[in-house]
């Protein structure tokens, strides 16, 4: 069955440790791909997203993801991150044949301590 | 506040009931979502519009579940006979043009069956 996989569903990292949230899909076909994120008690709001060109593609707030068609992966990347990233991060996938429809993952709930 | 807007944000009703939930998409987007989130899951796809036509719907949205969109403006999804399984965050998203384009969600409406 098409899916989308998370690996990590919780992570706890402390101010300026770097991050990589995993993706995987296992669509075959062209994809297009998205990260969005949701702070607490706010609305899901898109990160970034890929549909070709360079598989590296940088989103708001210093976040990155890269593309590996694969390896099926789409894995979600800070540097350095802050307290502010604390929030529920989705990945999320669209298979070209599937009209307008996200598939999404189950979500990687990220807190960042101080 | 210009963003998508979704009425009632909390529901709580007795199985068997009828609901309505009603979505106020980003003026002149032409595309509506409506999505479910369930405790611990990723937004899963339930249909969308296109202006007033529905071009998809998903296995999940069974007899019981119906959505318009008269005029291409706002949606209203209903649920008749709500079940203790429909308990759940219904999201709605808008988008504008191509798929490339982002999907500006909702803050959602959180139904609750007893």
């Amino acid at each position: 069955a098409q899916s989308v996989s998370q690996h990590n569903h919780h992570v706890i990292l402390s101010e300026a440790a770097s991050l990589e949230l995993g993706c995987n899909y296992s669509y075959g076909g062209t994809v297009n791909l998205f990260w969005y994120v949701q702070y607490p008690g706010q609305h899901l709001q898109l990160l970034l997203k890929y549909f070709s060109g360079d598989p590296l593609v940088k989103g708001i707030k210093g976040f990155e993801a890269e593309f590996i068609k694969s390896k099926f992966s789409f894995n979600l990347r800070k540097p350095s991150v802050q307290w502010s990233d604390t929030a529920e991060y989705f990945c999320a996938v669209n298979a070209g044949h599937s009209g307008y429809a996200l598939n999404f993952g189950k979500g990687t709930s990220l807190l960042v301590t101080p | 506040d210009t963003g998508v807007s979704q009425d009632p944000r909390h529901k709580i009703t007795k199985r068997g009931q009828n609901v309505t939930f009603r979505c106020d998409p980003i003026s002149e987007h032409n595309r509506l979502y409506w999505y479910r989130q369930t405790l611990g899951q990723g937004p899963e796809f339930l249909t969308y519009f296109q202006n007033e036509a529905q071009l998809e719907k998903s296995r999940l949205l069974s007899d019981r579940f119906s959505a318009e969109r008269p005029k291409g403006s706002f949606s209203t999804l209903e649920i008749q006979r709500t079940e203790q399984g429909d308990s759940a965050m219904y999201l709605c998203a808008s988008s504008l043009g191509p798929l490339s384009n982002e999907q500006f969600f909702g803050p959602g409406t959180r139904l609750t069956v007893l």
